[in-house]
C-alpha cells in the first residue's frame, strides 16, 4: 500500500544531542513537509520541499535541518539549538498539482530527558 | 487577524447528536477547503475536500463552503464515540502547482457514549 512511514514511532534524546527523524513516502509526491504539533499551537510549518535538492524554511526553522536528496525521503535533524524539542511531528507529502489535500505519516514523539 | 481561525473546544456531545465543527478565515483567494480528522497520537487523515462554495456530502459527515461568509463548517449526524477526535480544517489558494495549505488549530471533538 502507498503511504508515508515516519520512524521511529518514539524517541528520546539527551540536553546537547542532534536527533534525526525518518520520512519515506511511495506516492511518487514530488512536495515533502516537516510540521510540528504542541497541544493548542495546531500545526507549525518546519521545512518544506517541493523538489529534490530543494527545501525552503518554515515559519519555525531555527534549531532545525533537512536534507531531500531522494524524491521518496525528507529526513529532519532537530539540533541541540533547538531549545524546546519535546513535541509531536508530522510528515506530510503532496503531489505537486492536486485536488487531494495533503498526505500525513503517523508522528513522532520527540521527548528531551 | 489570523489567516484561519478555529475554535479550540474541547466539544463534548452525546451520542447520536449533530456535531457542528467551524472555521473562518481572512484570505479571500482560498478556493480550495478540506477537513482532517486526527486521532490521538497519530497524523491527520483526509476527511472532506471542496472546491469553491456549496455543500458536499459523504454519509454522515457534510461539508459547507460559504465564500462570501468566509465561513466553512463541518456537520456530524448521528455522531458515534468512534468520532470522538481532533477536527483541522484546511484551506489553499491554488490546486495547482506546488499549492501550499493553510491549517486551523483544530477542535477537540469527544462523542460520549
Amino acid at each position: 500500500d502507498g503511504g508515508i512511514t515516519q520512524s521511529p514511532k518514539y524517541l528520546f534524546r539527551k540536553e546537547g544531542q542532534n536527533v534525526t527523524l525518518s520520512c519515506e513516502q511511495n506516492l511518487n509526491h514530488d512536495a515533502m513537509y516537516w510540521y510540528r504539533q504542541d497541544p493548542g499551537q495546531g500545526l507549525r510549518l518546519i521545512y518544506y520541499s517541493q523538489i529534490v535538492n530543494d527545501f525552503q524554511k518554515g515559519d519555525i526553522a531555527e534549531g532545525y535541518s533537512v536534507s531531500r536528496e531522494k524524491k521518496e525521503s525528507f529526513p529532519l535533524t532537530v539540533t541541540s539549538a533547538q531549545k524546546n524539542p519535546t513535541a509531536f511531528y508530522l510528515c506530510a507529502s503532496s503531489a505537486r498539482v492536486s485536488n487531494y489535500g495533503y498526505t500525513f505519516g503517523s508522528g513522532t514523539r520527540l521527548t528531551v530527558v | 487577524q489570523k489567516e484561519v481561525e478555529q475554535d479550540p473546544g474541547p466539544l463534548s456531545v452525546p451520542e447520536g447528536a449533530i456535531v457542528s465543527l467551524n472555521c473562518t478565515y481572512s484570505n479571500s483567494a482560498f478556493q480550495y477547503f478540506m477537513w482532517y480528522r486526527q486521532y490521538s497520537r497519530k497524523g491527520p487523515e483526509l476527511l472532506m475536500y471542496t472546491y469553491s462554495s456549496g455543500n458536499k456530502e459523504d454519509g454522515r459527515f457534510t461539508a459547507q463552503v460559504d465564500k462570501s461568509s468566509k465561513y466553512i463548517s463541518l456537520f456530524i449526524r448521528d455522531s458515534q464515540p468512534s468520532d470522538s477526535a481532533t477536527y483541522l480544517c484546511a484551506m489553499s489558494e491554488s490546486g495547482g502547482s506546488n499549492y501550499k495549505l493553510t491549517f486551523g488549530k483544530g477542535t477537540l471533538l469527544t462523542v460520549n457514549p
